[in-house]
This record gives C-alpha cells, sequence and structure tokens, in this order.
C-alpha cells in the first residue's frame, strides 16, 4: 500500500461526458502528479501540483484540467470525453516540488472506459 | 529534453535464468535514472534510483541496475529470475538540475516460466 488513495478505481461512460478522478496523496506529501497509461502512448505525464499550485504540465489535453485542494487532495477532470481517452489514470505524490530523487508513491489509478 | 528508450516490450526468461531489461537515456543534462515495477492492477513502485553516487545500484527484491554515462545506459539486471519476477518494468529520468518531472520509457513485460 503506497498511501495514495484514488477514487473510482473503475468508471465507464459515454463519448461527450465529463468525469472527474480523485486522488489523495500520502500523508505530508505536497506534491502530486497525474499521469495517463494507454497501450500505444505509455505513461504520459500530465501535470504536477505542489501545494496548490501548478508546477509542471505535460502533454495534457485542453479539454483536461486539475487542481489541487487546501487540503492535499486533487482531482482531474477529464471533460468532452473521446473514446481515446479510455486510459489508466494515475496519481502519485511526492514530499517535495520535483521529482529529481525519483520517488514517486503511485495509486492504483482510476481505469476509464469511453464508450 | 529527457527520454529514455526500452529495448523489448517483452522479454521471457525460465526461473532462475538472468534477467536483463534493457534502458538507455538521452539528456543533456547529468539524468537521475530510477527503474519502477508495475505488478498486474497495482500501481508503480520504486525498485532502484541512480541519482549520481555509486554507478552500480542495489533495489529491492535482488535487482540491481549499472550506470553506464559512456553508453547512455542504464540496463536492469537479476542473477537469478522468480515467478514472483513476472511484472511490467519502467525506467524513468529526471534531471538534477533543480526542478524535474519524471520521464518514463514505455516499458518492458518480464514473463518467467517454470
Amino acid at each position: 500500500d503506497s498511501g495514495v488513495t484514488q477514487t473510482p478505481k473503475h468508471l465507464i461512460t459515454a463519448t461527450g461526458q465529463r468525469v472527474t478522478l480523485r486522488c489523495s496523496p500520502r500523508s505530508g506529501d505536497l506534491s502530486v502528479y497525474w499521469y495517463q497509461q494507454s497501450l500505444d502512448q505509455g505513461l504520459q505525464f500530465l501535470i504536477q501540483y505542489y501545494n496548490g499550485e501548478e508546477r509542471a504540465k505535460g502533454n495534457i489535453l485542453e479539454r483536461f484540467s486539475a487542481q489541487q485542494f487546501p487540503d492535499l487532495h486533487s482531482e482531474l477532470n477529464l471533460s468532452s470525453l473521446e473514446l481515446g481517452d479510455s486510459a489508466l489514470y494515475f496519481c502519485a505524490s511526492s514530499p517535495g516540488t520535483g521529482a529529481n530523487t525519483g520517488e514517486l508513491f503511485f495509486g492504483e489509478g482510476s481505469r476509464l472506459t469511453v464508450l | 529534453a529527457q527520454s529514455v528508450t526500452q529495448l523489448g516490450s517483452h522479454v521471457s526468461v525460465s526461473e532462475g535464468a538472468l534477467v536483463l531489461l534493457r534502458c538507455n537515456y538521452s539528456s543533456s543534462v547529468p539524468p537521475y535514472l530510477f527503474w519502477y515495477v508495475q505488478y498486474p492492477n497495482q500501481g508503480l513502485q520504486l525498485l532502484l534510483k541512480y541519482t549520481s553516487a555509486a554507478t552500480l545500484v542495489k533495489g529491492i527484491n535482488g535487482f540491481e541496475a549499472e550506470f553506464k554515462k559512456s553508453e547512455t545506459s542504464f540496463h536492469l539486471t537479476k542473477p537469478s529470475a522468480h515467478m514472483s519476477d513476472a511484472a511490467e518494468y519502467f525506467c524513468a529520468v529526471s534531471s538534477n538540475s533543480g526542478y524535474s518531472t519524471l520521464t518514463f520509457g514505455k516499458g518492458t513485460m518480464l514473463l518467467v516460466s517454470p
């Protein structure tokens, strides 16, 4: 158990819909990262927040947005969903601001299926 | 920009055989390098990391990796495979210069047969 909690574990929805994925980081971790894992693209970095502020942006679509709340939990919002958005979405956390130390603690992921 | 390339999307070994998973990196600054493992239906967990100390890094479960700057490689090895090693392995790179994100390779699925 990494200490990172993601909900829901599975989500099935239709094209055009909007969903919200939630992540609670490990106790004390200030950074939250979102990754998308798909068969064709592999593990893609989407976005990072540190203590409520956006720190880095990766290959995140404009239809996607995220935020980190004062209690440090984070939400990833996916809108106008397309079939290609079907993937496993991981949240990870770390104590500091950067990934230099490399030890990111991953949740078990939220599997999104868009029909 | 940083990137890693993992050679072979699947590697099959017999139980007791040597495990060798290949990773080559590209980085314009001194890299930090990592191997993560993902067991079925689980998140990724850190196996080992190189952060510019010893070039031979030992990790959990008997795995180790050697940083070779001249070859821009960070291959993962284990002398004797166990059935429980069957999983997907990801090589990743970040930078040691200030703030950085972690960039993953596409992963290598390790299959272990009896």
